[in-house]
């Protein structure tokens, strides 16, 4: 059974603080994604990752970073938190395609970070 | 520009009618579909999915219909269950390109 287990569940920050939101997966998963989902939007890409050490820009990257040091964990950087940033947040992963990354696979879902930015 | 979407953000049937979930895509470049279910306090999970090649497909009470030509695609749940309540995702995908999700609708299947 694949699992993907996000470091919080709920996180209240402040304004301007840097926030870490970590995402661990135990299937040897390549391709790692950071999304958030907010009502009326459906989940909307952050950053993903298909290799350690690379990463590639989704829809929304502005205000973010990601870092992947090791295969199974794919971290989320907010430099300096906003009220804007408030949000659920869900980290999923998957294998990649025979033509190296793919979206074609099923993606497994953490249970997601619901962050308050106050 | 939401590239994936459900218009109706919520659907109520009764325990054991049909439950029909609609979702729209603008790329036409999108040539494999997915359905996720989400219940809360969780992380979406992956329901079924369809090829472009296809026109259905089907596991158990679950069916997907794809209309390429309309860019449509729908969830048939028949018969309905109040397990089935949860909200609805439908995603898209190209080759080499990154999945897009609807903005979700939540089913509500009443007892």
């Amino acid at each position: 059974d694949v699992k993907v287990t996000q470091s919080s569940r709920y996180l209240v920050k402040r304004t301007g603080e840097k926030v870490f939101l970590e995402c661990v997966q135990d299937m040897d998963h390549e391709n790692m994604f950071w999304y958030r989902q907010d009502p009326g939007l459906g989940l909307r890409l952050i950053y993903f990752s298909y290799d350690v050490k690379m990463k590639e820009k989704g829809d929304i990257p502005e205000g973010y970073s990601v870092s992947r040091e090791k295969k199974e964990r794919f971290s989320l950087i907010l430099e300096s938190a906003s009220t804007n940033q408030t949000s659920m947040y869900l980290c999923a992963s998957s294998y990649p395609g025979t033509s190296g990354f793919s979206s074609y696979n099923e993606q497994f879902f953490g249970p997601g970070t619901r962050l308050t930015v106050l | 520009d939401q590239q994936v979407k459900q218009n109706s953000p919520s659907l109520s049937v009764q325990e054991g009618r049909i439950s029909i979930l609609n979702c729209d895509y603008t790329n036409s470049m999108f040539d494999y579909f997915l359905w996720y279910k989400k219940y809360p306090a969780e992380g979406p999970t992956f329901l079924i999915s369809i090829s472009s090649i296809k026109d259905k497909n089907e596991d158990g009470r679950f069916t997907v219909f794809l209309n390429k030509s309309a860019k449509h695609l729908s969830l048939h749940i028949v018969p309905s269950q109040p397990g089935d309540s949860a909200v609805y995702f439908c995603a898209a995908s190209a080759i080499n390109n990154d999945m897009r999700f609807g903005a979700g609708t939540r089913l509500t299947v009443k007892p």
